[in-house]
């Protein structure tokens, strides 16, 4: 079974532009979850879609979006980046939304450089 | 005061070590607990998780969680160089995919051959 793939791996953005991430979870897998890992604040919770709704979000300014489709693969868009948004990305789904949420698996994420 | 604090290391030991990383969390609510590797350019892997407090053994991994202490840890017996990674803790309320994972900052492991 194919893992969780991410697109783009690499990406270099200038400052105040926007940029669009994409998530493509295991096959069957409902739900996905995005995170930022940053070596000051570590892995922290972006949001969580499932059956193409968002259903909680963490403390992230509204520069940070997503949506999910109808065959799961998901999207997050950053708006007016700043330096700080400078992380990898990280996208991981899981078999059913409800419960077993120890069973995530991430994809190898995309590393964003804000220059 | 972080929800979970986590030793960044680097922690060094030779090959064939019992190794034992651990996580301190503040929030009495968490309720499912998860260890992470994570190599260098890679997404986090699950390894495992445990409900509650108690412990749980998977080959030479053994998760322990003591909930009265709010402290968790990851046993590592007979650690092979391959095990050098960057290893994270995390934790939630309730399990679901909507509550998001709470994460360790990572404890950077290597193994000495």
């Amino acid at each position: 079974k194919a893992g969780v793939t991410q697109t783009p791996r690499y990406l270099i953005k200038t400052r105040g532009q926007q940029v669009t991430l994409s998530c493509s979870p295991i096959s069957g897998h409902r739900s996905v979850s995005w995170y930022q890992q940053t070596p000051g604040q570590g892995l922290q919770f972006l949001f969580e879609y499932f059956s193409e709704t968002q259903r909680n979000k963490g403390n992230f300014p509204g520069r940070f979006s997503g949506r999910q489709f109808s065959n799961s693969r998901s999207e997050m868009n950053v708006s007016t980046l700043e330096l700080g948004d400078s992380a990898l990305y990280l996208c991981a789904s899981s078999p059913i939304a409800a419960t077993a949420l120890y069973e995530q698996y991430f994809g190898p994420g995309t590393r964003l450089t804000v220059t | 005061q972080k929800e979970v604090e986590q030793d960044p290391g680097p922690l060094s030991v030779p090959e064939g070590a019992i190794v034992s990383l651990n996580c301190t969390y503040s929030n009495s609510a968490f309720q499912y607990f998860m260890w992470y590797r994570q190599y260098s350019r890679k997404g986090p892997e699950l390894l495992m998780y445990t409900y509650s407090s108690g412990n749980k053994e998977d080959g030479r991994f053994t998760a322990q969680v003591d909930k009265s202490s709010k402290y968790i840890s990851l046993f590592i017996r007979d650690s092979q160089p391959s095990d050098s990674a960057t290893y994270l803790c995390a934790m939630s309320e309730n399990g679901g995919g909507a509550d998001g994972l709470t994460f360790g900052k990572g404890t950077h492991l290597i193994i000495q051959p």
